[in-house]
């Protein structure tokens, strides 16, 4: 199975400030790798797909990258509404496999 | 715009057998050969599992952790797809998504989800 290393678990940030998480799998993905965001009693809902296409309807301060089994999930300008979960997810082959998860707070 | 709805009993007893529907509107389960239908799960405070998927086809993958636990299924006819999963303990409880992923795109659609306890 292939293991996704996300960090940090949880982080906190201001209003307007950048923020980083990464996800790191245990073998090569190529880029078939998504982020979601969850907010509590919710879906999860799709921001990032195939490392760094953003989903329509998603914000453009949310950005992916990818720089060999390393994935970044970004957000340029952090909003009080990206207060949430955040979840990578390898969809190279089966099993998918999810990160541990982000939870972002606002200061 | 395609949509998906869990249905089942929001509470089991421990060894019980659970069984799962998704429903799904605005698109056809069997329509794409790009689409896979799966089930997922977040116990409370936890992170996501995936659980199985199956495809256009019916052909079926599953967690080998939980494989000897599950069947997937579809019913093309209502156009939904179900999950089996045996031998409940505590351990499964968790709210139960369906959604679908698009190859290439992943999970685009979810349903909101159904909380299942297992508890006597």
């Amino acid at each position: 199975d292939i293991q996704m290393t996300q960090s940090p678990s949880t982080l906190s940030a201001s209003v307007g400030e950048r923020v980083t998480i990464t996800c790191r799998s245990s073998q090569s993905i190529s880029s078939w790798l998504a982020w979601y965001q969850q907010k509590p009693g919710k879906a999860p809902q799709i921001l990032i797909y195939k490392a760094s296409s953003l989903e329509s309807g998603v914000p453009s301060r949310f950005s992916g990258s990818a720089s060999g089994t390393e994935f970044t999930l970004t957000i340029d300008s952090l909003q009080p509404d990206d207060s949430a979960s955040y979840y990578c997810q390898q969809y190279s082959g089966f099993p998918w496999t999810f990160g541990q998860g982000t939870k972002v707070e606002i200061k | 715009q395609v949509q998906l709805q869990e249905s089942g009993p929001g509470l089991v007893t421990p060894s019980e057998t659970l069984s799962l529907t998704c429903a799904v509107s605005g698109d056809s389960i069997s329509g794409s050969s790009t689409y896979h239908w799966g089930w997922f799960r977040q116990p409370p405070g936890k992170g996501l599992e995936w659980i199985a998927a199956i495809s256009h086809r019916g052909s079926t993958n599953y967690n080998p952790s939980l494989k000897s636990r599950v069947t997937i299924s579809a019913d093309t006819s209502k156009n939904q797809f179900s999950l089996k999963f045996n031998s409940m303990t505590a351990a499964d409880t968790a709210v139960y998504y369906c959604a679908r992923h698009v190859y290439g795109a992943g999970l685009g659609h979810w349903g909101q989800g159904i909380l299942v306890t297992v508890s006597s």
